[in-house]
C-alpha cells in the first residue's frame, strides 16, 4: 500500500514560515490535501488538490507539491496555528484514502 | 452548509459489534458522485479510512483491506443517514469514529464518536 512519511513535528516562533513535508514515492503525480486538528476536534481540511484554500482559510496557508515531496507552508505563524497536520493523497493502488503520520506544530 | 450529526453508543463489549449512524443535513445522501465515508482515530494507527458509500447508478462499497471482513456501511435514504456497522471488536477498535463527506479531499466531518471496546 501506498505510504506517506511525515515528521513527527515542527516548531517555529510567531511570525516564522513553517514547512511541513509530506514524502511519498511519486507524490507529484498524486493530489494531496493537507489537515489541520486541533485537541478534542475534528480535523479540518486546509489545503486542497495541493494548493487550492477552501473558503475561510487564511491566506498565509498555502502548499505545493513536486517530485517525491509535498509541502504545507504556514507564513507569518500564530499562536491558534498549534495544531496537528496531516497529508491525505487519494490512491488508487490500495485503500482510496492515505493519511501521512501527522505533524505536530509548536509555535515557540 | 452540510453538517454531520453522529450517534451511537460510546462503549462496546469484545467481540459484540460497534454500531454509529451519520445523520445528513445540507445534502442527499444520493448526491452523484459524493462519497460517504468512515474514518476512525487511535494513538496507535493514527487516521485510519475504513469505508465508504456512494451512489452512481447504483449504490457501491468500498472497504479498506484490514476491517473488509467485518465491517458494513450501509446508506438509508429514507433517513439521509449512513452506518456503520465493525464486527468482532477487539479492544483494538477502540478509537474516535469519524463520518466524512468527500471523494479526495473530505471537507466535510462529524464532529466525532469515541467508542471505547472494553468488558
Amino acid at each position: 500500500s501506498y505510504g506517506l512519511t511525515q515528521p513527527p513535528s515542527v516548531s517555529e516562533a510567531p511570525g516564522e514560515t513553517a514547512r511541513i513535508t509530506c514524502g511519498g514515492n511519486n507524490i507529484g503525480r498524486k493530489s494531496v490535501h493537507w489537515y489541520q486538528q486541533k485537541p478534542g476536534q475534528a480535523p479540518v481540511l486546509v489545503i486542497s488538490y495541493d494548493r487550492d484554500r477552501p473558503s475561510g482559510i487564511p491566506e498565509r496557508f498555502s502548499g505545493s507539491n513536486s517530485g517525491d515531496t509535498a509541502t504545507l507552508t504556514i507564513s507569518r505563524v500564530e499562536a491558534g496555528d498549534e495544531a496537528d497536520y496531516y497529508c491525505q493523497v487519494w490512491d488508487t493502488s490500495s485503500n482510496p484514502v492515505v493519511f501521512g503520520g501527522g505533524t505536530k506544530l509548536t509555535v515557540l | 452548509q452540510v453538517q454531520l450529526q453522529q450517534s451511537g453508543p460510546g462503549l462496546v463489549k469484545p467481540s459484540q459489534t460497534l454500531s454509529l449512524s451519520c445523520a445528513i443535513s445540507g445534502d442527499s445522501l444520493s448526491s452523484d458522485g459524493v462519497a460517504w465515508n468512515w474514518i476512525r482515530q487511535s494513538p496507535s494507527r493514527g487516521l485510519e479510512w475504513l469505508g465508504r458509500t456512494y451512489y452512481k447508478s447504483k449504490w457501491v462499497t468500498d472497504y479498506a483491506f484490514s476491517v473488509k471482513s467485518r465491517l458494513l456501511i450501509t446508506p438509508d435514504t429514507s433517513k439521509n443517514q449512513f452506518s456503520l456497522q465493525l464486527m468482532s471488536v477487539t479492544p483494538d477498535d477502540t478509537a474516535v469514529y469519524y463520518c466524512t463527506r468527500g471523494w479526495e479531499a473530505l471537507l466535510f466531518w462529524g464532529r466525532g464518536s469515541l467508542v471505547t471496546v472494553s468488558s
